[in-house]
């Protein structure tokens, strides 16, 4: 059973535009929402996370929306660039355990 | 400079051989991770390590073992390969105690069973 669910699988956006990428979780156990960029031939690493103490996040262009009672989160990349062009994952954490659990990837296409 | 590196970038091996990945960490990180990457699947959790000798299941064990002699090293065993192994596999790790902490992960190894 996914934990952690993610969409769209795939995104195309024209170069200076919006992405928007959503998550949502069942477990209310989480406390912890990160994100990661994987670009081609290299593992994931980490973009931005959010705490759900706080429902939004800004570093630089990019945003993490949280509603903790939806029990859903967004990321949210502004101004998009061909070199924001790669692979997100979303995921979520305890602080009581080691695991995480990753959503299924969003590929994200910007054209110019 | 946080490096987590991997033995393999591409690796090639025949249904039924036996095949070692391995991941060293110079972080002194406790928790150590293997997931495999599979599309439209995401990152999946095969076993991760909390200590030197500790191992725990992930979400799919089945056709794997680990080894954790080491607190910098972490190896993934498939003890007979076959071709529905073949994948992108990515080693992770973290401080204890931190799964509220980023996770650091090394370049994977793309791994193709014939």
């Amino acid at each position: 059973q996914q934990q952690v669910k993610q969409s769209p699988q795939s995104l195309i956006v024209q170069k200076g535009g919006i992405s928007i990428i959503n998550c949502a979780y069942e477990n209310t156990a989480f406390d912890y929402f990160p994100w990661y960029q994987q670009f081609p031939g290299k593992g994931p690493a980490l973009l931005i996370a959010i705490r759900p103490d706080v429902s939004e996040k800004k570093e630089g262009r990019f945003t993490i929306s949280f509603n903790k009672s939806a029990k859903q989160f967004s990321l949210h990349i502004m101004d998009s660039q061909p070199g924001d062009s790669a692979t997100y994952f979303c995921a979520a954490s305890m602080n009581t355990g080691n695991q995480f659990y990753f959503g299924t990837g969003t590929s994200l296409t910007v054209i110019p | 400079d946080v490096k987590v590196t991997q033995s393999s970038r591409y690796l090639v091996k025949r249904t039924g051989e036996k095949v070692f990945l391995e991941c060293v960490q110079d972080m002194d990180h406790e928790n150590m991770f293997w997931y495999r990457q599979d599309p439209g699947l995401g990152l999946r959790l095969i076993y991760f390590s909390y200590d030197v000798k500790m191992k725990e299941k992930g979400d799919i064990p089945e056709g794997y073992s680990v080894s954790r002699e080491k607190k910098e090293r972490f190896s993934l065993i498939l003890e007979s390969a076959s071709t529905n192994q073949t994948s992108m596999y990515l080693c992770a790790t973290n401080p204890q105690g931190a799964a509220t902490d980023t996770q650091y992960f090394g370049p994977g190894t793309r791994l193709t069973v014939l």
